[in-house]
């Protein structure tokens, strides 16, 4: 069975700083997809980044960064320079034969 | 723009009245989900096509079904809702597991119908 854990219910930051949310995962797999979902309060779930299991490079969007530690089964996403319009609910997820695994979330808080 | 949509965006329905929910997409995704996300919960997937072919979730209670007639559509139908089928509902797309493809596992998400059972 796959199993996603965020172990943050809920996180803050100041505006501008750096955040880091965590994540692990459980799987028996070898290749996989690893993914960062945000879902802004009322508003659509839209894909933050992703990371193909076989690249060790870490995947970088923008201000969006993630630590994949494929040994330790973690997948850890960094906010730099946090804006107000990150605050949202991020919910990391797994996915095998097209079927998405999810964590159950972090809200995150963006104080000014 | 390419997107998926959903209709709509509230329902509220009376304790037992069959209610059907809609999804539509332009992005000619070969593969469309229904999931179910209660108040701050991840979603849940309940079923999804992949083309004609429908996947159950072997959790997913026999009071929602899905329908799917062309790509572009697929429906959620909910037979006899109950108070704990309160939820929002999520359609998502993707375009499959095949290798080679643009970002083949990336799943798109519509806004969402925020059900309520009176």
């Amino acid at each position: 069975a796959q199993t996603v854990t965020q172990s943050q219910p809920e996180m803050s930051v100041q505006e501008a700083e750096t955040v880091t949310l965590s994540c692990t995962y459980d799987t028996s797999e070898s290749d996989y997809y690893l993914f960062w979902y945000k879902q802004p309060p009322s508003r659509q779930m839209i894909l933050v980044i992703r990371q193909e299991a076989y690249k060790q490079q870490n995947a970088t969007e923008n201000r969006f960064s993630v630590n994949f530690q494929k040994a330790a089964k973690s997948f850890s996403l960094k906010i730099s320079d946090s804006q107000l319009g990150d605050a949202a609910m991020y919910f990391c997820a797994y996915i095998r034969a097209n079927n998405l695994f999810f964590g159950t979330g972090t809200r995150l808080t963006v104080i000014p | 723009d390419a997107m998926v949509i959903q209709n709509p965006r509230y329902q509220v329905t009376q304790f037992g009245k069959p209610v059907t929910l809609s999804c539509s997409q332009t992005l000619n995704h070969n593969v469309m989900y229904w999931y179910q996300q209660k108040s701050s919960q991840a979603p849940k997937l309940l079923f999804h096509y992949y083309d004609k072919d429908f996947n159950n979730e072997a959790d997913t209670p026999d009071n929602f079904q899905s329908r799917r007639p062309n790509t572009s559509f697929c429906f959620l139908d909910i037979r006899s809702p109950g108070l704990g089928d309160a939820a929002m509902y999520l359609c998502a797309t993707s375009s499959g597991g095949t290798a080679g493809g643009p970002r083949p596992y990336e799943q798109y998400f519509g806004p969402g119908t925020r059900l309520t059972v009176t």
